[in-house]
Parts: C-alpha cells; sequence; structure tokens
C-alpha cells in the first residue's frame, strides 16, 4: 500500500541551528500534507496544512517564521524548524494524501524525534 | 474550528472483554469523515476504522465497531473481545479540510 516516509527519525541539533525533516510519498502524489507536533502524553497538534505549490497555513500560535513548510512536489513536504531552541524539542509527524475533501486515505509518515541542546 | 472530544483519559478492561471509547466533535459541516486511530509506544499512527459521516451504517472492521450518531455529534469505539495488543493510545480525529484529533484515551489491556 500506500507509504509516507518521514527522515530523519532522530535527529538532535544544537541551539540556534536549523533543522530540516523531510516527509516523502512514495508511491502516490501528496496533494495535501499536514504537519503536527505532539508532545509527550498528549495529542497531536496540528501545526499546518501544506498544499502542493501554495505557501503552507499555519494554525493560530505556530510562528511561521519559524517553522518553515515547503511543499514544491506532490512527493515532498519539508519543515525546517529555523533557530532551534530547547522548547522546540518534541516529536513531529507527517500526514499526506491525496485528496482530503474527497475523502482519500490520509498516511502517516513514521514520525521524528527533534532534540535540542 | 472543528474540536473533537475524547472525555476518558484512561480505561483499562481485562483481555478478552469489551471495551467502549467516546468521542464527541463539533462542527457545522455536513460532509466529513471520521476517524480512530491507535498509537502504540512506537509512536506510529495506525488506522483502526473510518466513517463516512454521509453513510448511516455504522462502520465495523473484525473486533472493532462505531456508534456514528450524527444528531449527537458522537463516534465511540467499540473494541470487542480485547487482545493485550491492543494496549495503546487511541486517537479519535475528525476530517474535513484537515484532520484534527482529540486529546486521547489510553487504554490498557489486562491479562
Amino acid at each position: 500500500g500506500a507509504v509516507v516516509s518521514q527522515h530523519p527519525s532522530w535527529v538532535i541539533c544544537k541551539s540556534g541551528t536549523s533543522v530540516k525533516i523531510e516527509c516523502r510519498s512514495l508511491d502516490f502524489q501528496a496533494t495535501t500534507m499536514f504537519w503536527y507536533r505532539q508532545f509527550p502524553k498528549q495529542s497531536l497538534m496540528l501545526m499546518a496544512t501544506s498544499n502542493e505549490g501554495s505557501k503552507a497555513t499555519y494554525e493560530q500560535g505556530v510562528e511561521k517564521d519559524k517553522f518553515l513548510i515547503n511543499h514544491a512536489s506532490l512527493t515532498l513536504s519539508t519543515l525546517t524548524v529555523t533557530s532551534a531552541h530547547p522548547e522546540d524539542s518534541s516529536f513531529y509527524i507527517c500526514s499526506a494524501s491525496s485528496g482530503v475533501r474527497s475523502g482519500n486515505t490520509i498516511y502517516f509518515g513514521e514520525g521524528s524525534w527533534l532534540t535540542v541542546v | 474550528a472543528q474540536t473533537v472530544t475524547q472525555s476518558q483519559p484512561e480505561m483499562s478492561v481485562q483481555e478478552a472483554e469489551t471495551v467502549t471509547l467516546s468521542c464527541t466533535y463539533d462542527t457545522s459541516e455536513n460532509n466529513y469523515y471520521l476517524f480512530w486511530y491507535k498509537q502504540p509506544p512506537s509512536r506510529q499512527m495506525i488506522l483502526v476504522i473510518r466513517q463516512e459521516a454521509y453513510k448511516q451504517q455504522n462502520a465495523t472492521e473484525n473486533r472493532f465497531s462505531v456508534n456514528f450518531q450524527k444528531a449527537a455529534k458522537s463516534f465511540s469505539l467499540k473494541i470487542s473481545d480485547s487482545q493485550l495488543g491492543d494496549t495503546a493510545m487511541y486517537f479519535c480525529a475528525f476530517m474535513r479540510n484537515d484532520m484534527r484529533f482529540g486529546a486521547g484515551t489510553r487504554l490498557t489491556v489486562k491479562p
């Protein structure tokens, strides 16, 4: 079946640096991708919705200049955490769909653990 | 924006018994989709079951079934013949233009 691959699974970066997380749809065209953040023992919080070729739509409270989302192709979306700080440490997970409004299946990546030291 | 509420932070059930997880949501939309996802310690999101709002018939997937009450905006998950492998976090999700999750219910199946 369709698979969404997220990379890297684990990343440690120094405070003040930037880190990029990739989300790839391997065998379908992902017109829409979502990025979530999940704190320990909490739910998935939607950060932004990314449509191919368009600017991402960010949720209220999510800093668009800090969490840069790019969806330049139908198979790849990237999340870049700029000037990372320890409070950005979290589990980030992406999901992708070939058609949200038509109810097409949402596929999730494996997630990425970010630790900022 | 749509909201999803799961009012049971934790639940437990004996192996082979039946358990029901609750979920309510708030929306003004008529067409949407509802899901239950399982998240084991690996954090991988595993689709358990989905329901189209335009379908009156409740979805079933083997031991998993839902009770979808559209007017009441309720979407509960029933797990029959609970197995130890069912132990996980369970999230209810609403999808229209995006997918939003409830707070989750931690289910423990006891031997």
